[in-house]
């Protein structure tokens, strides 16, 4: 099976900073990728679809790159709002893995 | 809106078994393949197991196979996890979510807490 591996595991940041998150897949995926977030208590939220593709609703300042292995989500400006914890998940085949996630922390 | 709303999780010993639903609304149920991802107290999601649309086909990750058991009722919008032989790594929030574009989780349910007694 295709191993996801997200880095950092932690990440202290401050508003207003911009952020990246990077998500290595151990074979090629394409384009097959999707970011969440999940904020404490609560279920996970999409942000974006296949690799670079910003969910409805979502603010802009999220975006998403890459593709084969290696893919990133930036937060260009980080607000309150984006302290949390985000997930890549693979989709090109089953199993539909999870990366291990990565906590955005307010410095 | 579309809803999706997870019951059936409980307290349970190890060896046990337990049946979660999930009701789902305000889309076409029957043409969305769904799936259920989990995740243990304080750790990451994890995918374990699909079903297509029509209840055709079905899927699961290795530590799930043989022991859960997914199924959907296309006329009662509903999509069902059996859950048997369970063990206290099974110990987890369990989601329901909705496949999008192209297979990521558009929607999320609000997640039913299993716990497995040792």
């Amino acid at each position: 099976d295709i191993q996801m591996t997200q880095s950092p595991s932690t990440l202290s940041a401050s508003v207003g900073d911009r952020v990246t998150i990077t998500c290595r897949a151990s074979q090629s995926i394409s384009n097959w990728l999707a970011w969440y977030q999940q904020k404490p208590g609560k279920a996970p939220k999409v942000l974006i679809y296949k690799a670079s593709s910003l969910e409805s609703g979502v603010p802009s300042r999220f975006s998403g790159s890459g593709s084969g292995t290696e893919f990133t989500l930036t937060i260009s400006s980080l607000q309150p709002d984006d302290f949390a914890t985000y997930y890549c998940q693979k989709y090109n085949s089953y199993p539909y893995t999870f990366g291990q996630g990565t906590k955005l922390e307010i410095k | 809106d579309v809803q999706l709303l997870e019951s059936g999780g409980d307290l349970v010993q190890a060896g046990g078994s337990l049946r979660l639903s999930c009701a789902a609304s305000g889309f076409t149920f029957s043409g969305s393949g769904m799936s259920w991802v989990r995740q243990a107290p304080g750790k990451g999601l994890e995918w374990f197991s699909a079903i297509s649309g029509s209840g055709g086909a079905t899927f699961y990750a290795d530590f799930v196979k043989g022991r859960f058991t997914i199924s959907r009722d296309n006329s009662k919008n509903t999509l069902y996890l059996q859950m048997n032989s369970l063990r206290a790594e099974d110990t987890a929030v369990y989601y329901c979510t909705k496949e999008g574009r192209g297979g990521s989780s558009d929607y999320w349910g609000q997640g039913t807490l299993v716990t497995v007694s040792s």
